[in-house]
């Protein structure tokens, strides 16, 4: 079945330590994003990528960092350099950036600093 | 100012009544597509219904509906016969073409509980 797959779903991070959260999709999307969701609240575009090699901040980038190295990846490295990291993750990929694509998203990863 | 604007925080309906979910927009983009997901205490977050900015007539998927009025910049969903199922929070999202770079915007979302 074709899908985006996160991992993991449940992180728990010391403070001052990068951690890297996964995502993978085998749907052939050529666009890939990462949202952060707080509780009670909707979601904010951290990076997004249209294309292999190539990916754009979102609203709230500061203390993240990305890579687009293979179509099906989009790796998300929350830094020390990200204050207030605990929140959900979401990763979605849609077929292109045209306005009639919905976005498929994973299941999320929740990042707990400790 | 927001682009996405839900002002229900949370909404209640009885078991097989109809609920409308309200959703406004701003943009000045002419091209643009507006979409529903359901997120439910699980996490996921799952497509209902796409509308697009030059669509003539309302979206509609199943027991969901999109009451678009373009002038006003609503895009309400409409839940008919709601099930027990049916109780998650939902989200309004726009992607704009041309002055956006395709990115997408979500409100805040409505919780909706339906009640037995």
């Amino acid at each position: 079945d074709g899908g985006i797959t996160q991992s993991p779903k449940y992180l728990f991070r010391k403070e001052g330590q990068n951690v890297t959260l996964s995502c993978e999709q085998n749907l052939n999307h050529d666009a890939m994003y990462w949202y952060r969701q707080d509780p009670g609240q909707g979601l904010r575009l951290i990076y997004y990528s249209q294309i292999v090699n190539d990916f754009q901040k979102g609203d709230i980038a500061e203390g993240y960092s990305v890579s687009r190295e293979k179509k099906e990846s989009f790796p998300l490295t929350v830094t020390s350099a990200q204050k207030n990291p605990t929140a959900f993750y979401l990763c979605a990929s849609s077929s292109g950036g045209a306005s009639q694509y919905e976005q498929f998203f994973g299941p999320g990863t929740r990042l707990t600093v400790l | 100012a927001q682009k996405i604007t839900q002002t229900q925080p949370g909404m209640f309906v009885q078991e097989k009544e109809a609920v409308t979910l309200d959703c406004t927009y701003d943009t000045s983009d002419p091209s643009y597509g507006l979409f529903w997901y359901k997120q439910p205490s699980s996490g996921e977050m799952i497509f209902l219904i796409y509308q697009g900015s030059y669509d003539q007539q309302n979206a509609t998927e199943g027991r969901y509906s999109l009451n678009f009025q373009k002038a006003r910049k609503s895009a309400n969903l409409v839940i008919s016969a709601s099930q027990l199922g049916d109780s998650a929070m939902y989200f309004c999202a726009m992607r704009e073409v041309n002055t956006n770079a395709g990115k997408s915007t979500f409100g805040d979302g409505t919780t909706l509980t339906v009640k037995p």
